[in-house]
């Protein structure tokens, strides 16, 4: 099975940074998965990590160590509308996501 | 990007009977199809597998009598709560595998609430 790790809330400024980790113990891997959410709405993709290394999308950026199970998402230049809620997923071998609680962002003005 | 429509996406249904949740796969083709059920603030929780011309795979747990699922063509999936009670009261979600890439697709959620 899949056990998965991340903060439950977060709170940061418009503008500024914000790292939400994810740690991540498998039985098999075949991917991370990022996915923001809003509250009553199904998630939407952010990001694929499979490699180790940092893929960079706009705003938002995925790393991950295999290594080390873990993962983070940077979000950027943060803005009001990205206060929602940040789900980690790791895909196993059968293509089956398994996700984490998920974590809170609250950006204040 | 890839569209997977979930219908109907609200539901009120009286305790007892039972009610069909459709996902459809609009611009490709899903061999395997996923359904999730979300309670509230909690986080996505794998009911079972639907593969295209065989029986789903159910997670432990999940009870494959109460909820049947159908994976009739590469296209569509059901999910059929029946005999529903309170508890099931829940955001189901379906996503799909496109085969041309790695991401999963998810559908908007169907939200049933039993009365």
């Amino acid at each position: 099975g899949q056990n998965i790790d991340q903060p439950t809330e977060m709170t940061a400024t418009e503008g500024a940074i914000v790292q939400i980790n994810c740690t991540y113990q498998t039985s098999g891997f075949n991917g991370l998965f990022w996915y923001q959410q809003h509250a009553g709405e199904a998630p939407t993709f952010l990001s694929y990590n499979v490699l180790d290394g940092l893929e960079e999308k706009g705003r938002f950026s995925s790393f991950l160590s295999r290594s080390k199970g873990y993962s983070y998402l940077l979000l950027k230049e943060l803005q009001m509308k990205d206060s929602a809620s940040y789900l980690c997923a790791v895909r196993d071998g059968d293509y089956k996501l398994s996700f984490g609680a998920g974590t809170t962002v609250t950006v204040r003005a | 990007g890839a569209v997977v429509s979930q219908h109907p996406s609200r539901v009120i249904c009286k305790s007892g009977t039972s009610v069909k949740i459709e996902c459809r796969s609009l611009d490709f083709q899903a061999t395997t199809m996923f359904w999730y059920r979300q309670f509230p603030k909690q986080s996505l929780m794998l009911m079972a597998t639907s593969n295209e011309g065989s029986k789903a795979t159910y997670e432990q747990g999940v009870e494959k009598d109460k909820f049947l699922i159908n994976h009739a063509s590469l296209t569509l999936s059901t999910l059929t709560v029946t005999s529903a009670h309170p508890e099931d009261s829940s955001f189901y979600i379906c996503s799909a595998r496109d085969l041309a890439a790695y991401e999963q697709y998810f559908g908007p959620g169907t939200r049933l609430t039993v009365t």
